[in-house]
């Protein structure tokens, strides 16, 4: 258990569906992410929040769309989404964005049918 | 952009042997992360290198930071079983955004 919560674990939605993924962390973490996992690929960051803030987008399709209300709870929104997104999609926090180790989520394995 | 490649992809060793897996970046780093992933896991901060040839010891597992700052390796001394799993570097550059190599997945035969 590393203090960020992640649902659902499991996820499968057709390709005209709407769907969010929910993160949670009380570790008084000012920093939160989401990264992408495919096979054999490596880990990839889609979206970074500082203190709420976005500050990160690195391309992502607009079919995602990241939330982060407050400090502790980051969604990633998802809708029309294609087959090949399907992946585990982890959600990440640390208490600044740079320097310091990020604390992982379980994460939210997503099949797109 | 800043590029980290990770060697080997795969490797299977017997119990006991030695394991090691190699992190070179494009870029200079500020600092290099090392995450170990069990399989069905999700991945778990192991170390962070920031010094220039800094060498860190967790009981059988050794992290060396290149003296250029651009490499890194994670030497594991006498494998066990729960080993097991995939391992990850991470390098932030200048521009602050941490970066993943694919990983060394690792598998230790009993």
């Amino acid at each position: 258990e590393t203090g960020v919560t992640q649902t659902p674990r499991h996820l499968v939605m057709g390709m005209t569906n709407k769907k969010s993924l929910k993160c949670e962390q009380h570790l008084g973490h000012n920093a939160m992410y989401w990264y992408k996992q495919s096979a054999k690929k490596p880990l990839e960051l889609m979206f970074v929040y500082s203190l709420e803030e976005r500050v990160e987008n690195n391309s992502v399709p607009s079919r995602f769309s990241p939330e982060c209300p407050n400090s502790s709870h980051l969604f990633l929104h998802l809708h029309t989404l294609q087959p090949e997104d399907s992946a585990l999609y982890l959600c990440a926090s640390s208490l600044t964005p740079a320097d310091t180790e990020a604390f992982f989520g379980q994460g939210t394995r997503l099949t797109v049918v | 952009g800043q590029q980290v490649m990770q060697i080997p992809q795969y490797q299977h060793v017997q119990e006991g042997e030695d394991f090691t897996t190699y992190c070179n970046s494009s870029t200079t780093l500020s600092n290099i992360q090392w995450y170990k992933q069990r399989p069905g896991g999700h991945p778990v901060f192991l170390i962070q290198l920031v010094k220039s040839g800094e060498v860190k010891k967790q009981k059988r597992l050794t992290f060396q930071f290149g003296e250029a700052k651009k490499n890194s390796s994670l030497h594991i001394t006498a494998t066990q079983t729960t080993d097991v799993g995939t391992y990850f570097c991470a390098g932030r550059g200048s521009a602050r955004q941490l970066t993943f190599g694919s990983g060394t997945q690792l598998t230790v035969l009993p």
